[in-house]
């Protein structure tokens, strides 16, 4: 089984900061982990996937995330925020196919 | 159109009114979905159709009435609904086997 946690439930930074949003993760099988976003009046979207091989996983929009075995993270990383990454961040388990459990995300809040 | 669509995109309805809400995918998938996304509580699974069937159903009151008459749509029928009920709907799809699910725009419903 796997299950994970999102560590904050809201983080502020402001514009052209570096930011990283958390999630520790807990499998006694093989991992898949993911990161969802989710912009304001809209549906989600997988913003990157790690299922095996290289440990930093890029996605989009600059996004990106590297997978810790031994710190058992998988904790998503900009360099630089937008105004428009303002949005929330999900970190869901992975049970199994077509049993993604979102949780309550990570709100993301960038300001000028 | 592209993607995940779905209709309306704002409903609202009084507690005796019956009402559908609208999925309809154009990316060829044969899995659907329904979720439920009030605030600030986790993103509930309500539905799960694979080709056509409904594999899933996570003990949500027969108020709401899942169709899904082909592997394209999918419908969530709503009667006698009640003002906790009020949230955003979204309707997602994937590819059977496939990790990444696909999310449409959601209708935001509100019961009076």
């Amino acid at each position: 089984a796997q299950s994970v946690t999102q560590l904050d439930s809201q983080v502020p930074v402001f514009e052209e900061a570096p930011v990283e949003l958390r999630c520790n993760y807990s499998s006694s099988v093989s991992v898949y982990l993911f990161w969802y976003v989710q912009y304001p009046n809209q549906g989600l979207q997988l913003l990157l996937k790690y299922l095996s091989g290289s440990t930093l996983v890029k996605g989009i929009n600059g996004f990106e995330a590297e997978f810790n075995k031994s710190q058992t993270s998988f904790h998503l990383r900009k360099p630089s925020v937008h105004i428009s990454d303002t949005a929330e961040y999900f970190c869901p388990p992975f049970p199994g196919f077509q049993k993604l459990v979102f949780g309550t995300g990570t709100r993301l809040l960038v300001s000028p | 159109e592209t993607g995940v669509t779905q209709t309306p995109r704002h409903l609202v309805m009084g507690m005796t009114n019956k009402k559908s809400l609208k999925c309809e995918q154009h990316l060829g998938h044969n899995a659907m979905y329904w979720y439920k996304q009030s605030a600030k509580k986790p993103l509930e699974l309500m539905f799960v159709y694979n080709f056509k069937e409904q594999t899933e159903n996570n003990s949500v009151p027969s108020r709401f009435s899942p169709e899904c008459p082909n592997s394209s749509h999918l419908f969530l029928h709503l009667h006698t609904l009640q003002p906790e009920d009020s949230a955003l709907y979204l309707c997602a799809s994937s590819q059977e086997g496939s990790y990444e699910q696909y999310f449409g725009p959601g209708t935001r419903l509100t019961v009076t």
